[in-house]
Order: C-alpha cells, then sequence, then structure tokens
C-alpha cells in the first residue's frame, strides 16, 4: 500500500526555521495535506493542496512540493508550534482509493 | 462555525459492537464528504472511512472492512460509525472529520472533532 514517510523528529530553537519533509512515490500526482497536533487535541489543519494556508493560520506556516517530497516550513518558530506534524495524501491508483497519513513528525522547540 | 461532535465510545469487550455518531453544525451537512480518522494510543493517525454527501459511495481501509460500516443521516446532520466485531487493535480515539474536496475528488480533511476514545478489552 502507499506510504508516506516522515522524519519522528525536527528541534529548532525560538525564531529558526523548521522543515518537516514528507516523502512519497505517487506525491509529484497527488495533493498534500499537513496537520498540527498538540497533545490532547484534535488535528488541525495547516497547509492543504501542497501549498495553500486556511485561513487563520499564521503566515508563517508554509507548504512546498518537488518531485517526491513535500516540505512543510515554520519561519520564525514560536514555542507554541511544537507539536507533532502529520502530513497526509489520497492515492487513487489501487482498485479503490486510499486516504494516507505520514507517522508525523514530533517538533520540539528547544 | 464548523463544529464536529463525537460521541459514542466506551470499554467493550474484544467481539462486540459500538456505534459512533458525529453531531455537525455551522455548515451544510448534506454538502460535503465525511470521514472517520483514528489514533491508538500513542500513535499516529489512521484514516478509516469515507462516504460521500449523498451516502452513494462508501470506502473502508482494508483492517476494517466487513466489520465497520459508514452511514450518514442528512436530515440530522449526523455521521455514524457502526463497528462490530472489534478488536483490542481497534483501540483509538476516533475523529469525526469534514472532507476537502478539489476538483471533484476527496484530498484532505478541513475540520475535525474532539475526538471519542473506544477501548476494546476484557
Amino acid at each position: 500500500s502507499y506510504e508516506l514517510t516522515q522524519p519522528p523528529s525536527v528541534s529548532v530553537s525560538p525564531g529558526q526555521t523548521a522543515r518537516i519533509t514528507c516523502s512519497g512515490d505517487a506525491l509529484p500526482k497527488q495533493f498534500a495535506y499537513w496537520y498540527q497536533q498538540k497533545p490532547g487535541q484534535a488535528p488541525v489543519l495547516v497547509i492543504y493542496k501542497d501549498s495553500e494556508r486556511p485561513s487563520g493560520i499564521p503566515e508563517r506556516f508554509s507548504g512546498s512540493s518537488s518531485g517526491t517530497t513535500v516540505t512543510l516550513t515554520i519561519s520564525g518558530v514560536q514555542a507554541e508550534d511544537e507539536a507533532d506534524y502529520y502530513c497526509q495524501s489520497a492515492d487513487s491508483s489501487g482498485t479503490y482509493p486510499d486516504w494516507v497519513f505520514g507517522g508525523g513528525t514530533k517538533l520540539t522547540v528547544l | 462555525e464548523v463544529q464536529l461532535v463525537e460521541s459514542g465510545g466506551g470499554l467493550v469487550q474484544p467481539g462486540g459492537s459500538l456505534r459512533l455518531s458525529c453531531a455537525a453544525s455551522g455548515f451544510t451537512f448534506s454538502s460535503y464528504w465525511m470521514s472517520w480518522v483514528r489514533q491508538a494510543p500513542g500513535k499516529g493517525l489512521e484514516w478509516v472511512a469515507n462516504i460521500k454527501e449523498d451516502g452513494s459511495e462508501k470506502y473502508y481501509v482494508d483492517s476494517v472492512k466487513g466489520r465497520f460500516t459508514i452511514s450518514r443521516d442528512n436530515a440530522k446532520n449526523s455521521l455514524y460509525l457502526q463497528m462490530n466485531s472489534l478488536r483490542a487493535e481497534d483501540t483509538a480515539v476516533y475523529y469525526c472529520a469534514r472532507g476537502d474536496l478539489w476538483f471533484g475528488e476527496l484530498w484532505g480533511f478541513d475540520y475535525w472533532g474532539q475526538g471519542t476514545l473506544v477501548t476494546v478489552s476484557s
């Protein structure tokens, strides 16, 4: 089945730039979504369609795509950005469509 | 304001059944795909099932096919997940989520409920 691969953890100091990658063979043909999840809370959509930002999400969150890798970039990281981040995409290449999440990346703000 | 409120979780024995509900408000429920996504304790997110706006299409992750049934009642703005033959590995927080449709295809999930915990244990 289709898989999305993320690094388990990323650490940055406040004010620096955090980059979280997500790799998958079908990503050149599929949109990627990114979700932020803080402990004990539901996921929140922070990027959709590779690089679009929902209303209410700070401008420091951005997304990009290059080949089989999509990247979530958080510029000027703040302490409140410490959370788990999940990429997600859809795969329609099989008999039935499938919606897949990456394993998640824990962002630590040092 | 979009709101999704899940209910129906609890402790159930292996082999048992449970029905989850999700009450939607703040948007035209009948115009959106809806989904269930789960998260086992300390683990990542896993998509479980999707249902089309009118209920005519349903999709499931392989591990729940034949055991879980997703349904909806557009008159009641409600989404359901009937879970039968439950296993220990079904233990998770189950989230209701609204589908994000682009170019006629469901790509992701734009709003999520707070989740309801299902524990399968003897």
